[in-house]
């Protein structure tokens, strides 16, 4: 059974902190990615990874940080935490066909 | 930028009732299209997946159909059941690794 875990299913941090978000496959896949998903606005792209160490940033980067040392293990970094990124965030990985995307079962993030 | 609109964003309908979920998208140069369900507390899991190349796919209940030159997309579920309740969001391709998604469409099915 194919599988994306993420570190942390509920997380809640105060203003400023540093933030570390991970996610972990189990599939080989060599395309990762990170979505935030806030009501009304969708799943929207942060970063995504093609490759160990290869990243481009998605439609929403800023204020984010990835790293990605392991091709099974893709993070996510808020350097300096603030309010308007309480949101839940789901990580996603991608085999070479195009229906093959599996994703994890969110983080719900709350910046205090 | 590639908009992609859901609508309703939530239906309520008795159960056995066939019924429409709605996907619509501004830029009609897209690669793929594909819908997703999500339940609650967890991740999305794919459920349709039509190249730019076909007309409709199908899966058991389930019958999704792509119009390019209208920038839409259907969803069609047949004999609805309550395990279907759950959020169905539509998802727009431009590339291999680009997705655009829609904000959903929250579907309950009442016993």
């Amino acid at each position: 059974d194919v599988k994306v875990t993420q570190s942390s299913r509920y997380l809640v941090k105060r203003t400023g902190e540093k933030v570390f978000l991970e996610c972990v496959q189990d599939m080989d896949h060599e395309n990762m990615f990170w979505y935030r998903q806030d009501p009304g606005l969708g799943l929207r792209l942060i970063y995504f990874s093609y490759d160990v160490k290869m990243k481009e940033k998605g439609d929403i980067p800023e204020g984010y940080s990835v790293s990605r040392e392991k091709k099974e293990r893709f993070s996510l970094i808020l350097e300096s935490a603030s309010t308007n990124q309480t949101s839940m965030y789901l990580c996603a990985s991608r085999g070479p066909r195009p229906n093959e995307q599996f994703f994890g079962p969110g983080t719900r993030l709350t910046v205090l | 930028k590639q908009e992609v609109t859901q609508i309703p964003a939530a239906l309520s309908v008795p159960e056995g009732e066939n019924l429409v979920l709605n996907c619509s998208f501004t830029d009609s140069a897209i690669y793929n299209l594909q819908w997703f369900r999500q339940d609650p507390g967890k991740g999305l899991t794919s459920l349709l997946l039509i190249q730019s190349s076909q007309r409709e796919q199908t899966s058991g209940r389930l019958n999704a159909s792509l119009d390019k030159s209208s920038g839409r997309s259907t969803l069609y579920i047949a004999a609805s059941q309550p395990g279907d309740s759950a959020t169905y969001l539509c998802a727009v391709s431009p590339h291999f690794n680009k997705f655009y998604f829609g904000s959903g469409t929250k579907l309950n099915v009442k016993p």
